[in-house]
C-alpha cells in the first residue's frame, strides 16, 4: 500500500470548515483513498472512500486531485465533536486484507 | 453502527499468566481484526481473519494467538502476559475488507 503523510496536528474553528490534507505521491491506479477519525479513548470510526471521483456523504466530504497524488477531507461546519485523530489510508483491497493506519492528524475544534 | 462488542473493557494481569479477550460481532462479516495502540505507535495489526479457519499475522503478531471457529468471534490470546503487552486493544471487523467497523476496545494492564 502507499504510504501518506499527514500534519500532525491542525486547528479549526467551531462552525467553520475543516479542510484536512493528505499527501499520497505514490499511489497506485488500484487504490482507494478511505478516511478514519477516532475520538479519544474510542475505537476509529469509518468516514468517507474515494477512488479518483470526490464523494460527499452526511459526515464529510473527500476531495481528490486529478493525479490522485493528495486529498483532503472536508468537514463543512466543525463541531466540538469533531475533534479527533483523523486517518488518511491508502488501500487496494482485493486480496490485500490489511488496512495499515499511520500517526493521523490530531485535529482540535476551538469554541 | 455494526454490531462489534470487547470484552473485557478492562484487565489487569499478572506477567507470565495467559490472557484471552473476546471479541464478537453479530453482523456476519467474513474479516475480523485485531489490532493494538500504544503513544507513539498508532494502531497496529496484530492478527486477521479472512473466514471461518483462515486467519494469518499482522505486523506485531508475537506473543498473540488467534483462532476463528465460528464467524462470530475472534478472540485474541496471550499465551504468556509480558508487560510489552499493555495496550489498548481493538477488534474490528468488515465484510469487503474495506469499510472496517471497530469495538470499544479492551485496556490491558500486565504488571
Amino acid at each position: 500500500d502507499a504510504k501518506t503523510t499527514q500534519p500532525p496536528s491542525m486547528d479549526c474553528a467551531e462552525g467553520r470548515a475543516a479542510n484536512l490534507p493528505c499527501n499520497h505521491s505514490t499511489i497506485s491506479g488500484n487504490e482507494y483513498v478511505y478516511w478514519y477519525r477516532q475520538i479519544h479513548s474510542q475505537g476509529p470510526q469509518y468516514i468517507i472512500h474515494g477512488l479518483k471521483n470526490n464523494e460527499t456523504n452526511e459526515m464529510a466530504s473527500l476531495i481528490i486531485t486529478e493525479d490522485r497524488k493528495s486529498s483532503t477531507l472536508i468537514l463543512p461546519h466543525a463541531t466540538l465533536r469533531d475533534t479527533a485523530v483523523y486517518y488518511c489510508i491508502v488501500y487496494s483491497g482485493g486480496s490485500n486484507y490489511k488496512l495499515t493506519f499511520g500517526k493521523g492528524t490530531l485535529l482540535t475544534v476551538n469554541p | 453502527d455494526a454490531g462489534i462488542t470487547q470484552s473485557p473493557r478492562h484487565k489487569v494481569t499478572e506477567t507470565g499468566t495467559p490472557v484471552t479477550l473476546r471479541c464478537h460481532q453479530t453482523e456476519n462479516h467474513r474479516y475480523m481484526y485485531w489490532y493494538r495502540q500504544d503513544p507513539g505507535h498508532g494502531l497496529r495489526l496484530i492478527h486477521y481473519s479472512y473466514g471461518v479457519k483462515d486467519t494469518d499475522k499482522g505486523e506485531v503478531s508475537d506473543g498473540y494467538s488467534v483462532s476463528r471457529s465460528n464467524t462470530e468471534d475472534l478472540p485474541l490470546t496471550l499465551e504468556s502476559a509480558a508487560s510489552s503487552q499493555t495496550s489498548v486493544y481493538f477488534c474490528a471487523s468488515s465484510e469487503s475488507s474495506r469499510k472496517l467497523f471497530f469495538g470499544s476496545g479492551t485496556q490491558l494492564s500486565v504488571l
